[in-house]
């Protein structure tokens, strides 16, 4: 079974700032899909950025790129340039490459503020 | 493409009552997702369908749980003699064929149950 750990419940920034949300997972797969998914207040999850285990380059979406350390199992999530419609809560989520969305793990979620 | 879609977006209900909701997916998504999500944690799966097959199930799919796909279009998940700990968010997703972590995973507005 996989876990995966978010192990800040709570973050803000300032707008145009930095931040960064951690992830760290538990898995002896080798062959996985890491995702970070922004679920705003009262609207749909979409994905933000989709890392694929195999690939060593670190995936990158405009202003939000990730930093993925295969060894020591973490898959944070860097926000660039903060926007106030980056508000949301930010779930990372894993899937083994040997199942599909019927095996993801989730993790619990991390609330971003903006502040303006 | 007007996204996954989902009717009623907040149902209220009294203990022991029969709810049913509705998922629209994406029209040529062949692959449909219900999982629920409670408070402070990530969604967790329930069921999927293949088609108008229905694939695989949680354990946490009680009994008193029935989803069924009709001619592979919508969806609906009816829970029978409604529980409190029934409470939750529900969401649908769908994904093209396949349904892998390279393929993009649509989740809808999703459904707010409160039993009271």
């Amino acid at each position: 079974a996989q876990t995966v750990t978010q192990s800040q419940p709570e973050m803000s920034v300032q707008e145009a700032e930095t931040v960064t949300l951690s992830c760290t997972y538990d898995t002896s797969e080798n062959n996985y899909y890491l995702f970070w998914y922004k679920q705003p207040p009262s609207r749909q999850m979409i994905l933000v950025i989709r890392q694929e285990a195999y690939k060593q380059q670190n995936a990158t979406e405009n202003r939000f790129s990730v930093n993925f350390q295969k060894a020591a199992k973490s898959f944070s999530l860097k926000i660039s340039d903060s926007q106030l419609g980056d508000t949301a809560m930010y779930f990372c989520a894993f899937i083994p490459d040997s199942g599909g969305y019927q095996k993801v793990t989730f993790g619990t979620g991390t609330k971003l503020q903006v502040i303006p | 493409d007007t996204g996954v879609s989902q009717n009623p977006r907040h149902k209220i209900t009294k203990r022991g009552q029969n709810v049913t909701f509705r998922c629209d997916p994406i029209s040529e998504h062949n692959r449909l997702y219900w999982y629920r999500q409670t408070l402070g944690q990530g969604p967790e799966f329930l069921t999927y369908f293949q088609n108008e097959a229905q694939l695989e199930k949680s354990r946490l799919l009680s009994d008193r749980f029935s989803a069924e796909r009709p001619k592979g279009s919508f969806s609906t998940l009816e829970i029978q003699r409604t529980e409190q700990g029934d409470s939750a968010m529900y969401l649908c997703a769908s994904s093209p064929s396949g349904g892998k972590g390279n393929s993009p995973l649509h989740f809808g507005n999703g459904t707010r149950l409160t039993v009271t």
